[in-house]
């Protein structure tokens, strides 16, 4: 399983776009990109899924470069409500025997 | 949105008692999932199932057990709930691409 190492912690404001990378550099051909976020006493809340280049959707871009080693999750103008923690998985979304690890993800804390 | 339900959402019980905590999908999807969280903590894969009869250990060493009889259901009992197994216990499940999340069962042992 590849292993992913994200910052522990950000911060930002209101209104600003925040960018949280993940380092990938074992990620196998195979391998699919995946952000989750999760709010404090929930289970954890799919956003975006990847494979290269870029991926974007009505919450969130997914920029991934042509090594693939490394991967930035976008969240653009963020809210208050977007404080929660996120986290950057990586694995073969097709192979019935692996299992997905989440590690300690990327605490972001909007401030107002 | 995923049809994952888990229950009960809170439950208090005390040190020895037998538990079984409940999952149920009904999204037809073969690959579920527990883990269990402490607060503010990474979540640990505690047993996973890919389909009927399929059961395997997680990562985490846990003294719970599961089964997986049906496909939509993926219970897991605690033969002898200790103050230890105090956590929050979230299923998940899966087709082919992303795990959906149930709402999680908070468990206190007192």
């Amino acid at each position: 399983l590849a292993k992913t190492t994200q910052p522990i912690s950000m911060d930002s404001y209101e209104g600003q776009e925040v960018n949280i990378t993940c380092s990938h550099n074992n990620i196998a051909t195979n391998d699919y990109i995946t952000w989750y976020q999760q709010f404090p006493s929930q289970g954890p809340r799919f956003i975006i899924q990847g494979y290269k280049t870029k991926v974007t959707n009505e919450v969130a871009s997914l920029f991934i470069p042509a090594d693939r080693k490394s991967s930035t999750l976008s969240l653009p103008r963020v809210s208050l409500s977007d404080t929660a923690v996120y986290y950057c998985l990586v694995g073969d979304i097709s192979h019935y025997g692996q299992n997905f690890v989440f590690g300690p993800g990327t605490r972001l804390s909007v401030l107002p | 949105e995923a049809d994952i339900y888990q229950t009960p959402r809170y439950l208090v019980i005390g040190t020895g008692k037998k538990i079984t905590l409940e999952c149920s999908q009904t999204m037809g999807h073969d690959k579920m999932y527990w883990y269990q969280q402490d607060p503010g903590m990474e979540l640990h894969l505690i047993h996973y199932s890919y389909g009927v009869n399929s059961t395997e250990k997680g990562d985490l060493s846990s003294e719970s057990t599961v089964s997986r009889i049906r496909t939509e259901h993926f219970p897991l009992t605690l033969e002898s709930a200790r103050p230890s197994h105090t956590s929050q216990y979230l299923c998940a499940s899966s087709g082919s691409g992303e795990q959906y999340f149930g709402p999680g069962t908070r468990l206190t042992v007192t």
